[in-house]
């Protein structure tokens, strides 16, 4: 059973720039949650889809955007790149739960912006 | 959200135990504990929640105390492989979806 996949894994782009990251969440998962982890923090919320819809966001600007597919994989948008958009992307997928629910996290993708 | 508070950083010996605390002195009465752990290089990993009663599995034990305001993430027999950032996390029972909020955490080391 493959877990939570990511592409690319690394990936340089210049300001201004747009950029998309793709998620294939765990088999058997409907629902799809971005963080953006900068280095030496915590990651941050980004948004959450749940049938190909944005359920949750957390505070960031609309410069950052998503979607998702029937078969629930999803891909992050991001516009106009700063260079503070610089970090790891990390996907994670759950069924939609309350509370007790765990979280299975892709190995990210790190982008550079330059 | 409550907010949880951790050592920034912990060391310890191979083969011994390790006590991770976390304060959460705001904590509600439904709110789930929950850790994950982040192993260099990879992306977070569940390791164990629990609500009010201890908890084991095969990866730790969670200890929490009778007023719930802090827990204790206990790994009982450290390997190398356990060197990780270790997050403690709040979440809300109600949350009918699973947005979590990491602190900074505590960063582990093991020595051989």
């Amino acid at each position: 059973d493959a877990g939570v996949t990511q592409s690319p894994t690394h990936l340089i782009k210049t300001r201004g720039q747009q950029v998309t990251l793709r998620c294939s969440p765990k088999s058997g998962h409907d629902t799809v949650s971005w963080y953006q982890q900068a280095l030496g923090q915590g990651p941050q919320f980004i948004f959450q889809y749940y049938e190909e819809e944005e359920r949750q966001r957390g505070n960031f600007p609309d410069r950052f955007s998503g979607h998702q597919f029937p078969n629930y994989s999803s891909e992050l948008n991001v516009n106009a790149l700063l260079l503070g958009d610089s970090a790891l992307y990390l996907c994670a997928s759950s069924s939609l739960g309350r509370g007790q629910e765990t979280q299975y996290f892709g190995p990210g993708t790190r982008l550079l912006v330059l | 959200d409550a907010k949880t508070t951790q050592p920034n950083s912990m060391e310890s010996n191979e083969e011994e135990p390790v006590h991770l605390p976390c304060n959460h002195s705001t904590i509600s009465g439904t709110d789930y504990i929950h850790w994950y752990r982040q192993l260099p290089s990879q992306g977070p990993e569940y390791v164990i929640h629990g609500l009010t009663s201890n908890v084991n599995n095969r990866m730790a034990s969670l200890a929490i105390a009778e007023d719930r305001k802090s827990s204790t993430l206990i790994l009982h027999r450290a390997t190398l492989r356990d060197a990780a950032v270790y997050y403690c996390i709040l979440l809300p029972e109600e949350t009918s979806g699973s947005r979590l909020t990491f602190g900074e955490g505590t960063q582990l080391t093991v020595n051989p």
